[in-house]
């Protein structure tokens, strides 16, 4: 069983659109998660880090944790042709093994 | 200027030639790894450092090698190109424990 799974897409939405991007793991010991922005040719930018699980909100971002079902999501509100980019979950472990795990990516378009 | 900066930004080769890939910081974090990703693989660790004396191998470290110069500087060595090589690779650095990763802009290896 993979650490992480995230759904490749490719996920194209109207302008304005709510998206839902996803992941799940594997690990209970992951204790922190993260989102990336990752636009063409660029490298991946931090876009949402949570600790606990819960929502978390930035401006028109949200992301949830839900640790029970071992599952996180990212939810864009009002979404914007610039938002457009593969966007990567992160997910890390502390202590002995301390790991990042990346998620492989769901590449987004949002079309004007 | 950026924080974690890659040279060179595009680089093709031919099979067999070595070749370098370097990567430093201006953040002062001790962390430094090497990724490279791929379309439908994500991103991959090929090697990590947590300090200049401590070099660990990632999931897909055969055919690279790495050098830890100094605190700020992380190069990767490709000894021999060959085109499944062909990648876009990330340097990346983290502070302590439970902090986000930082990424370079890349470097677009093409082995022909």
């Amino acid at each position: 069983q993979k650490e992480v799974e995230q759904d490749p897409g490719p996920l194209s939405v109207p302008e304005g659109a709510i998206v839902s991007l996803n992941c799940t793991y594997s690990n209970s010991a992951f204790q922190y998660f993260m989102w990336y922005r990752q636009y063409s040719r660029k490298g991946p930018e931090l876009l949402m880090y949570t600790y606990s699980s819960g929502n978390k909100e930035d401006g028109r971002f949200t992301a949830q944790v839900d640790k029970s079902s071992k599952y996180i999501s990212l939810f864009i509100r009002d979404s914007q042709p610039s938002d457009s980019a593969t966007y990567l979950c992160a997910i890390g472990s502390q202590g002995g093994s301390e790991k990042l795990v990346f998620g492989k990516g769901t590449k987004l378009t949002v079309n004007p | 200027d950026a924080d974690v900066t890659q040279t060179p930004r595009n680089r093709i080769t031919k099979t067999g030639k070595r070749i370098m890939l370097e990567c430093s910081q201006t953040k002062g974090h001790d962390r430094m790894y090497w990724y490279r990703q791929d379309p439908g693989l994500g991103l991959r660790l090929i090697y990590y450092s947590f300090d200049v004396k401590d070099i660990n191998k990632g999931e897909i470290s055969d055919g690279y090698s790495v050098s830890r110069q100094a605190q700020a500087k992380f190069s990767l060595s490709l000894e021999s190109a060959i085109p499944n090589q062909t990648a876009l690779y990330f340097c990346a650095t983290r502070g302590p424990t439970g902090t986000e990763a930082f990424f370079g802009q890349g470097t677009r290896l093409t082995v022909v």
